[in-house]
């Protein structure tokens, strides 16, 4: 049962441009959000998060926009970089700790010089 | 941030027999968790491994496949046991900022994983 789902397994977008990776969810209870971004033979880094209490979170070239109504997350990159090439996850928790985080399967984006 | 090192990166096993990965963490920490990620699937978390006491596991993992040692605060290794292709996957650990994140939770810092693949 995929509470976090990703279901663009990759996503290819030239330089400069905007990277839009979308994450659904089906838990209502959820009140966090997090995106993870993973480089080959590294581990997830966390990337940005945000609170059910807002719908929009901001972090430099990234943004993170959350639509409670249609359980959707949507992780904004712009503009695109080559060095953004990665697998990106979407992960949601109902509270803190580790054992109520839930992670989708991944997005891998490609961004093309 | 934490910094966390894994060992081995990678291994290629026989079915039947059981690796040990160890987890390092640069700085102690309550709670350290071991995480699974199977091809094409997403990262599930198999237990938490507190110091002093037994590991907790999630629904599905259980001490006598995945048995877990938390020695000392930076410091855990998670074994899989008799092992069999289906246990081929990417093993990670974790732990978490204790010194508080956004919004009052705290975020993890991963290992770079161990990938397995069992023959």
């Amino acid at each position: 049962d995929q509470q976090v789902k990703q279901n663009s397994p990759s996503l290819s977008v030239q330089e400069g441009r905007i990277s839009i990776l979308n994450c659904d969810y089906t838990n209502s209870m959820f009140d966090y959000f997090l995106w993870y971004k993973k480089y080959p033979a590294e581990g997830p880094t966390f990337l940005i998060s945000i609170s059910s209490i807002k719908d929009k979170n901001e972090d430099g070239r990234f943004t993170v926009f959350l639509n409670k109504s249609a359980k959707h997350l949507s992780l904004h990159i712009v503009p695109s970089q080559p060095g953004d090439s990665a697998v990106y996850f979407c992960a949601a928790s109902v509270g803190t700790g580790a054992n109520n985080l839930f992670f989708g399967t991944g997005t891998r984006l490609t961004v093309i010089p | 941030s934490a910094v966390i090192s894994q060992k081995p990166s990678r291994d290629i096993c026989q079915r039947g027999t059981s690796l040990t990965i160890q987890c390092q963490v640069d700085s102690q920490v309550t709670m350290m968790f071991w995480y699974r990620q199977q091809p094409g699937q997403s990262l599930t978390l198999i237990a938490t491994a507190n110091q002093g006491s037994e590991a907790t596991y999630e629904s599905g993992f259980v001490i006598d496949k995945f048995p877990i040692s938390r020695p000392n605060l930076t410091f855990s290794t998670l074994t899989v046991s008799n092992m069999s292709p289906e246990d081929s996957s990417i093993y990670l650990c974790s732990v978490e900022d204790e010194g508080g994140g956004s919004f009052g939770y705290n975020e993890q810092f991963f290992g770079p994983g161990t990938r397995l693949t069992v023959l």
